[in-house]
C-alpha cells in the first residue's frame, strides 16, 4: 500500500530565504507525481507535475526533482516570499485512474 | 478558461439528511474525481468517473455516491449523514494522459 510522508509537517522562515520541502513515498513503482498549494479554507493549486521518466520539473522559482529509486521528491523554493505562505502538499499516481495518494503536507510561513 | 467549479461552496445540514454536491470540470476534460479533506485524514480518494462510467473507487461507505453526466459534469450524494462527514469535498478533473489534475475550491459541509 502506497504511503506518502512529508516533513516536515511545518516551517517557518524569513523573506528571502531559499528552501527545501521533502517527500517520500513507499511504493516506487509510480505514473508521477504532483506538487500542490493549498491556502486555508481553498482548493488545491497545481504546481508542478513530475512524469515518472522525469527528474525535475521548474517553474519560476519552484523546481521540483524526483528520484524514484529512493522514493523521494523535493519541492526548492528559491527567494522565498510571503505570499508563498500555504500548505504544500505532494501526492503520487500509482497509475489507479484518478486517485492520488496525498501525504499531509507541509504548513510553510514565510515571515516578513 | 474557466476551472474547475463547486457548488455549493458551503453547507450546512443535520445529521440523517442527505445531500447532494456538483462539480463543473474544465471544459474539455472528461475524468472528474472526488476527494475528502479533514484534518485528521488529510485527503482521501471517493472515486472517479470518465465518460459517465465509475472507473475507480476509494474505500468510503456505500453512502456516498456519484455520477456523470454526459457533458461531464458531476455529482456527489451522501445519505444519512453523520458528524463525521463534516468535511472539504474537493473535485478535480482532467484531460487524461498527463494524469495532471486540477482542483475546485471545494464545498465545505458541515454536518450538526
Amino acid at each position: 500500500k502506497q504511503e506518502v510522508t512529508q516533513i516536515p509537517a511545518a516551517l517557518s522562515v524569513p523573506e528571502g530565504e531559499n528552501l527545501v520541502l521533502n517527500c517520500s513515498f513507499t511504493d516506487s513503482a509510480i505514473y508521477n507525481l504532483q506538487w500542490f498549494r493549498q491556502d486555508p479554507g481553498k482548493g488545491l493549486t497545481s504546481l508542478l507535475l513530475i512524469q515518472s521518466s522525469q527528474r525535475e520539473q521548474t517553474s519560476g522559482r519552484l523546481n521540483a526533482s524526483l528520484d524514484k529509486s529512493s522514493g523521494r521528491s523535493t519541492l526548492y523554493i528559491a527567494a522565498s516570499q510571503p505570499g508563498d505562505s500555504a500548505t504544500y502538499l505532494c501526492a503520487v499516481d500509482g497509475g489507479s485512474q484518478g486517485n492520488l495518494i496525498f501525504g499531509k503536507g507541509t504548513k510553510l510561513s514565510v515571515k516578513p | 478558461k474557466a476551472g474547475v467549479t463547486q457548488t455549493p461552496r458551503y453547507l450546512i445540514k443535520t445529521r440523517g439528511q442527505q445531500v447532494t454536491l456538483s462539480c463543473s470540470p474544465i471544459s474539455g476534460h472528461r475524468s472528474v474525481s472526488w476527494y475528502q479533506q479533514t484534518p485528521g485524514q488529510g485527503l482521501q480518494f471517493l472515486f472517479e468517473y470518465f465518460s459517465e462510467t465509475q472507473r475507480n473507487k476509494g474505500n468510503f461507505p456505500g453512502r456516498f455516491s456519484g455520477r456523470q453526466f454526459s457533458n461531464s459534469r458531476s455529482e456527489m450524494n451522501v445519505s444519512t449523514l453523520e458528524l463525521g462527514d463534516s468535511a472539504l469535498y474537493l473535485c478535480a478533473s482532467s484531460p487524461g494522459g498527463t494524469g495532471e489534475l486540477f482542483f475546485g475550491e471545494g464545498s465545505r459541509l458541515t454536518v450538526l
